[in-house]
C-alpha cells in the first residue's frame, strides 16, 4: 500500500482482556518496528523484525506482550491480560532496512484499558 | 544517562525567528541520525536525515558533531506551521538497527 496501515485506530478494552493490534507495512519494506507512546511521553521501542531474521524483542515490557510477523508482510502485536498501564498509542513503522533510509510510521492504535 | 537526550522546551518564538535545537547521544558507535517531527496526537514523520557534512533542506539545517556526540537542527524564518515536537532519532548500533528516540523538543511559533 501507499503507507503503513494500522488497525484498529482506536480500541477500548476492559482490564484483563486480550487485544490484538495489526500493522500492514509498506510493500517491499523488510524492516518493521513496534513502538509505544504514552500520553505526553517519548517513544518506547518494543520489537523489531528484519526479513526472516530472529526478531529483536528486547523492548517488550513483559511476557504479556508478544508480536508476530510472517515474512515481510503483516505484523500483529498481542497484549494479554491488559492492564491500565498498557494504555498508550501503539505505533508501527516500516523501512527498506538500510542505514540511511527513513522510517515511515502508521497513524497508530490508541489503546485505552478501563 | 539516557541514550538520546533533548531539552524538552517548550521553545516559544515569534514568527520569522531563527531557532536551534541540540540533541546529545551517549553511544559513540551510533551510526545514523535523523530529525523527526511529531504534531499533537499524530504519528512522527521524517523531517530529515543528518549527515556528517551537514545538510540543508530549505529553511532547515541539520548538523552532526561526532567528536562531541551531538546533532543540531536549525530552523530559519519560523512559520506558525513549524509548531510541533521535534524528535532526535539515533540508530545506536549495526546489530539492533532499531531507532532510539529522544523525548522531543516542543516548539511553539507565535504570531
Amino acid at each position: 500500500g501507499a503507507g503503513v496501515s494500522q488497525s484498529p485506530s482506536n480500541k477500548v478494552t476492559e482490564k484483563g482482556k486480550d487485544v490484538e493490534l495489526r500493522c500492514d507495512p509498506i510493500s517491499g519494506h523488510t524492516a518493521l518496528y513496534w513502538y509505544r507512546q504514552r500520553l505526553g511521553q517519548g517513544l518506547e521501542f518494543l520489537i523489531y523484525f528484519q526479513g526472516n531474521s530472529a526478531p529483536d524483542k528486547s523492548g517488550l515490557p513483559s511476557d504479556r506482550f508478544s508480536a508476530e510477523r510472517t515474512g515481510e508482510s503483516v505484523s500483529t502485536l498481542t497484549i494479554q491480560r491488559t492492564q491500565q498501564e498498557d494504555s498508550a498509542v501503539y505505533l508501527c513503522a516500516s523501512s527498506l532496512g538500510g542505514a540511511d533510509y527513513g522510517y515511515t510510521f502508521g497513524s497508530g492504535t490508541r489503546l485505552t484499558v478501563v | 544517562r539516557k541514550e538520546v537526550e533533548q531539552d524538552p522546551g517548550p521553545f516559544n518564538v515569534p514568527e520569522g525567528a531563527t531557532v536551534a535545537f541540540n540533541c546529545t547521544y551517549s553511544n559513540s558507535a551510533s551510526q545514523s541520525f535523523f530529525w523527526y517531527r511529531q504534531d499533537c496526537r499524530k504519528e512522527p514523520k521524517l523531517l530529515m536525515s543528518v549527515y556528517s557534512s551537514g545538510n540543508e533542506d530549505g529553511r532547515f539545517t541539520a548538523q552532526l558533531n561526532r567528536a562531541s556526540q551531538y546533532i543540531s537542527l536549525l530552523i530559519r524564518d519560523s512559520k506558525l506551521s513549524d509548531s510541533a515536537t521535534y524528535l532526535c532519532v539515533v540508530i545506536l548500533d549495526t546489530g539492533r538497527r532499531a531507532l532510539t528516540f529522544g523525548s522531543g523538543t516542543r516548539l511553539q511559533v507565535q504570531p
